[in-house]
This record gives structure tokens, sequence and C-alpha cells, in this order.
């Protein structure tokens, strides 16, 4: 156990569908980011949140949106879901944004498999 | 932001020595991570390096060129559970690390 709690472990669901991802991070860590994996490619940055408020973005598509709430948990929506979007989306949580020397702990990820 | 690159795949044997070589450029550079990934599971952490130079830890080792944009990782007396996918990242700003596609490495007996 990583100390990254995500829920739920596997999804299915019908295109057009709309989903929340949750994840609790190690207790003490404030960044929280997360990540999608498809079949064959490499971890995929989408966004960040330190300590409640967005810090950096990346590809993430306008149909996804994140939170971070107060006990810092957060939360990933997807919506109007394609078949692209199947994946394995993980969560990974850090000490401090900028810690040097402090790699991510991850999440054991959500499979979603959009049908 | 960021090119990262690492081979597709290697095969090595066990009980030697294997090298995983990963070049990247940056438009900013705060750290470059190795993970290990299981197949289906989630990455785990295996070293960091921000100076120039190699950092040792067991049979894991990492090594850092700032000015090449090249690191590697160094894995000796490979062991069958090594087969795993190995993943350079790099650390951009505030935290965000961009992955490389990760090196599939096979160890056989």
């Amino acid at each position: 156990d990583s100390g990254v709690t995500q829920t739920p472990k596997h999804l299915i669901t019908a295109t057009g569908q709309r989903v929340t991802l949750r994840c609790s991070p190690r207790s003490g860590d404030l960044s929280v980011y997360w990540y999608q994996q498809s079949l064959d490619q490499g971890l995929q940055f989408l966004i960040q949140y330190y300590n409640g408020e967005e810090r950096a973005k990346g590809n993430i598509l306008e149909r996804f949106s994140a939170q971070q709430f107060p006990d810092l948990h957060s939360e990933l929506n997807l919506s109007s879901l394609e078949l692209g979007d199947s994946a394995l989306y993980f969560c990974a949580s850090s000490v401090k944004g900028t810690s040097k020397g402090y790699g991510y702990t991850f999440g054991s990820g959500t499979r979603l498999t959009v049908v | 932001g960021q090119n990262i690159d690492q081979p597709t795949e290697m095969t090595a044997t066990e009980g030697a020595i294997v090298q995983i070589n990963c070049t990247y450029q940056t438009s900013g550079f705060n750290g470059l991570f190795w993970y290990q990934q299981h197949a289906g599971e989630a990455p785990t952490f295996l070293s960091y390096n921000v100076l120039d130079g190699l950092e040792e830890k067991g049979r894991f080792s990492s090594f850092l060129s700032r000015s090449k944009g090249y690191s590697y990782l160094l894995l000796k007396e490979l062991q069958m559970k090594d087969s795993a996918s190995y993943l350079c990242a790099v650390r951009e700003e505030a935290g965000k690390s961009t992955f490389g596609d990760g090196t599939t490495l096979t160890v056989k007996p």
C-alpha cells in the first residue's frame, strides 16, 4: 500500500457518459497529480493541484476537469466519454510541489473502459 | 515543452548488468527521476538526480549529465523480478514531471 488511494479500481461505462475518479493523497502530501496512461503509451500529464489550487495543466481535454478539496483529496471528472478515453488513470502525490529529491507516490490507478 | 527519448525494449540475462539510456530536451530542468513499472501496476520511484554524476542505491545506479541532456539507469546483478518497464521523467516547474514512454526490460534465465 503506497498510501495514495484511488477509487474505483475498475470502471466500465458507455460512450457519452460522465464519471468521477477519486484520489486521496498520502498523509502529509499537499500536491496531487493526475496522469493518463493508454495502451502502449507513456504517462501523459493531465493536471496538478497544490493545497487546493490548480498549479499546472497539461494536455487535458476540455471534457475533463478536476479539483482538490480542503481535505486534500482530489477528483477527476471525465464527461462525454469517448472510446479513446479508455485508459489507466493514475493519481500521484508528493510532499511539496517543488520538493527536490522526492519522487511521486502513485496510487494503484483506475482502469476506465468505455464501451 | 519536453522531449524525452529512451529505447522501447531491452533484453538481458539474469545476473548480468544492463544500462538504460534516456536523453531529454527541455525548456526547464529541476531534476530527473527514474521509475519502475510492472505491467498493470503503478510506477514506483527508483532514483533522483539533479546534479551531474552518479547516484548509487543498492543494485541500481543513475547517472546524469545536464550539459548533454543525458541520463542512464544501471541495473546490476539482474534478477527475474527486474523485468518491468523503466520510466525516465524530467521535472519541469512546480513539481510537474514529464515522462518518457518507458523501456520494457525483459530478463531471461
